[in-house]
């Protein structure tokens, strides 16, 4: 059990730029999440996947953004036109079942400029 | 609408007294609450959780307790240690929606435990 892992750790870019975020889940994990955290507040659902489909969209998650998990194996996050207010950590989080904790990588930080 | 609360931003403790965290939700179809633990540059770290059907968990030092008619639960940790300081959210999910997976988080509290 390797953890989580997040890929890039920092992101710095410039407003109207497109970004894009990988997880790799803990293997044989079929459900996984996005979540975003913004400073002084806990975590916001944003998307998850079992395997490869994903089952359940936030309100948060705007047409800017776009998530993917091909075979159902590591996922991507998207983010087209950033913003300034896109600036936040984005969390990924895999868990084995659906009672199960999730468990969570230590994300990647996104700066808007 | 912030479902999950946690009204106090910082708790100080000395070591090895008790700590005590609390947490306070609004939506009664919740049924399925979590504590977690983050430390600076990491993700939130699993510490315990419990169900609606009960009323009380332990897992080592620390013991979830939850309060159904009042909407409230807590997190006690005894004894403090050093190790221990980090932000801890609390969270709580619908679970028979069939999505334990879909957390909300409180705001979080940061715990300081001082030698």
């Amino acid at each position: 059990d390797t953890g989580v892992s997040q890929d890039p750790r920092h992101k710095i870019t410039k407003r109207g730029q497109n970004v894009t975020f990988r997880c790799d889940p803990i293997s044989e994990h079929n459900r996984l999440y996005w979540y975003r955290q913004t400073l002084g507040q806990g975590p916001e659902f944003l998307t998850y996947f079992q395997n490869e489909a994903q089952l359940e969209k936030s309100r948060l998650l705007s047409d800017r953004f776009s998530a993917e998990r091909p075979k159902g194996s590591f996922s991507t996050l998207e983010i087209q036109r950033t913003e300034q207010g896109d600036s936040a950590m984005y969390l990924c989080a895999s868990s084995l079942s659906p009672n199960s904790p999730l468990h969570f990588g230590n994300g990647t930080r996104l700066t808007v400029t | 609408d912030q479902q999950v609360k946690q009204n106090s931003p910082s708790l100080s403790v000395q070591e090895g007294r008790i700590s005590i965290l609390n947490c306070d939700y609004t939506n009664s179809m919740f049924d399925y609450f979590l504590w977690y633990k983050k430390y600076p540059a990491e993700g939130p770290t699993f510490l315990i959780s419990i169900s609606s059907i009960k009323d009380k968990n332990e897992d080592g030092r620390f013991t979830v307790f939850l309060n159904k008619s009042a909407k409230h639960l807590s997190l006690h940790s005894v004894p403090s240690q050093p190790g221990d300081s980090a932000v801890y959210f609390c969270a709580a999910s619908a679970a028979q929606g069939g999505n334990t997976g879909k957390l909300i988080f409180g705001q979080g509290t940061t715990l300081q435990v001082k030698p």
